[in-house]
């Protein structure tokens, strides 16, 4: 069974800090990759996906991520964080035998200082 | 776009009572999802319907939970019974295309259930 990981359960930065959040799946087959967020008080929403082509996605908000299909991870990344940009993030995976299911990692607190 | 909405948005019942949570998902989408979320982890797939066809089901879902589309458009999920581990919070999303597309999900806000 496909399942996702997320290395860092709570982050904390300061703004204008860069920030990655780690994020590798278990499955070798093909999959679409997202990353979804949620902010204080709201329902969770697409931030990006990788479906196929350019394994360097961009989203919003600044945001990107990098499909590395060797090392099974679907990083996230923004170069310069805002106070704006504290939420829970949690990268999920679609795998092509699993259907319709998307799996969810345990989700990354993130609180940026201002 | 109105977005999917929940009724209600929180719950409290003792265990052993059944309960039933609605979904309305956006108008155009005919394909609709449930989750369970529950403190601290990330949602987990409990079934899936298109149109009013109930296609998938996780392990997950126990012969306690039971969910319905009857007409393609809004669903329920009851639970029968309910236990104390089934306290969670129970997201409903929904698309318009499959995710083996790369089709987003748009999700409510959830109902939180408390069993007591």
């Amino acid at each position: 069974a496909q399942s996702v990981s997320q290395h860092n359960h709570h982050v904390i930065l300061s703004e204008a800090a860069s920030l990655e959040l780690g994020c590798n799946y278990s499955y070798g087959g093909t999959v679409n990759l997202f990353w979804y967020v949620q902010y204080p008080g709201q329902h969770l929403q697409l931030l990006l996906k990788y479906f196929s082509g350019d394994p360097l996605v961009k989203g919003i908000k600044g945001f990107e991520a990098e499909f590395i299909k060797s090392k099974f991870s679907f990083n996230l990344r923004k170069p310069s964080v805002q106070w704006s940009d504290t939420a829970e993030y949690f990268c999920a995976v679609n795998a092509q035998n699993a259907g319709n299911m998307l799996t969810f990692g345990g989700g990354t607190r993130l609180m940026v200082k201002p | 776009d109105t977005g999917v909405s929940q009724d209600p948005r929180h719950k409290i019942t003792k265990r052993g009572q059944n309960v039933t949570f609605r979904c309305d998902p956006i108008s155009e989408h005919n394909r609709l999802y449930w989750y369970r979320q529950t403190l601290g982890q990330g949602p987990e797939f409990l079934t899936y319907f298109q149109n009013e066809a109930q296609l998938e089901k996780s392990r997950l879902l126990s012969d306690r939970f039971s969910a319905e589309r009857p007409k393609g458009s809004f669903s329920t999920l009851e639970i029968q019974r309910t236990e104390q581990g089934d306290s969670a919070m129970y997201l409903c999303a929904s698309s318009s295309q499959p995710l083996y597309r790369g089709e987003k999900l748009f999700f409510g806000s959830g109902t939180q259930l408390s069993v007591l």
